[in-house]
């Protein structure tokens, strides 16, 4: 057990669907980063957020939005769902920065 | 735009000789770089990280060396054991921005 817990660990959805997946990060982890693995792809970065503010923003779809909630926990909410969303997304938390310990991931597909 | 590459999927290797594993990045604003290993249904884990000042981190049987000039890292595991084979993920990072870069990973297969 890393620390970071991600729930679900598998997510089944139809096309058009919208689904929230969410995250809590390590205690005392401010930052909380989101991550897509996709089938043969490497882990793209999404999302940052330190202490409830974006700090930075990567390849995220406007169809894509994340928050960080004052406890800490983050959720991303994916909506208009389309088959080629399907893939892994990874939380990662860290102190500060850098030092990133994942979560095991949620699975979603889209049918 | 890739700014770390992994330009090998996939590596075979026999147990008990060395693994090298291959990264190349495009930013000279890196300045700390990491690998990561992911076995599958885990989130990846870290595994060994060198800072740019440097040109050589050990950790067991894990050495990553880092060439500045070439802009290129290499992670060796030496010996290969079974329990290695894993997609090992290259990241790096300018500390002062704060978010790691993810290479596409290499497969490795230690094969007993």
């Amino acid at each position: 057990d890393s620390g970071v817990t991600q729930t679900p660990k598998h997510l089944i959805t139809a096309t058009g669907q919208r689904v929230t997946l969410r995250c809590s990060p390590r205690s005392g982890d401010l930052s909380v980063y989101w991550y897509q693995q996709s089938l043969d792809q490497g882990l793209q970065f999404l999302i940052q957020y330190y202490n409830g503010e974006e700090r930075a923003k990567g390849n995220i779809l406007e169809r894509f939005s994340a928050q960080q909630f004052p406890d800490l926990h983050s959720e991303l909410n994916l909506s208009s769902l389309e088959l080629g969303d399907s893939a892994l997304y990874f939380c990662a938390s860290s102190p500060t920065g850098g030092g990133y310990t994942f979560g095991s991931g949620t699975r979603l597909t889209v049918v | 735009d890739q700014q770390v590459k992994q330009n090998s999927p996939s590596l075979s290797v026999q147990e008990g000789r060395i693994s090298i594993l291959n990264c190349d990045y495009t930013n000279s604003m890196f300045d700390y770089f990491l690998w990561y290993k992911k076995y599958p249904a885990e989130g990846p884990t870290f595994l060994i990280s060198i800072s740019s000042i440097k040109d050589k981190n050990e950790d067991g049987r894990f050495t990553v060396f880092l060439n500045k000039s070439a802009k290129h890292l290499s992670l060796h595991i030496v010996p290969s054991q079974p329990g290695d084979s894993a997609v090992y993920f290259c990241a790096a990072e300018k500390t002062s921005y704060d978010k790691v870069i993810f290479g596409p990973g290499t497969s490795l297969s230690v094969i007993p």
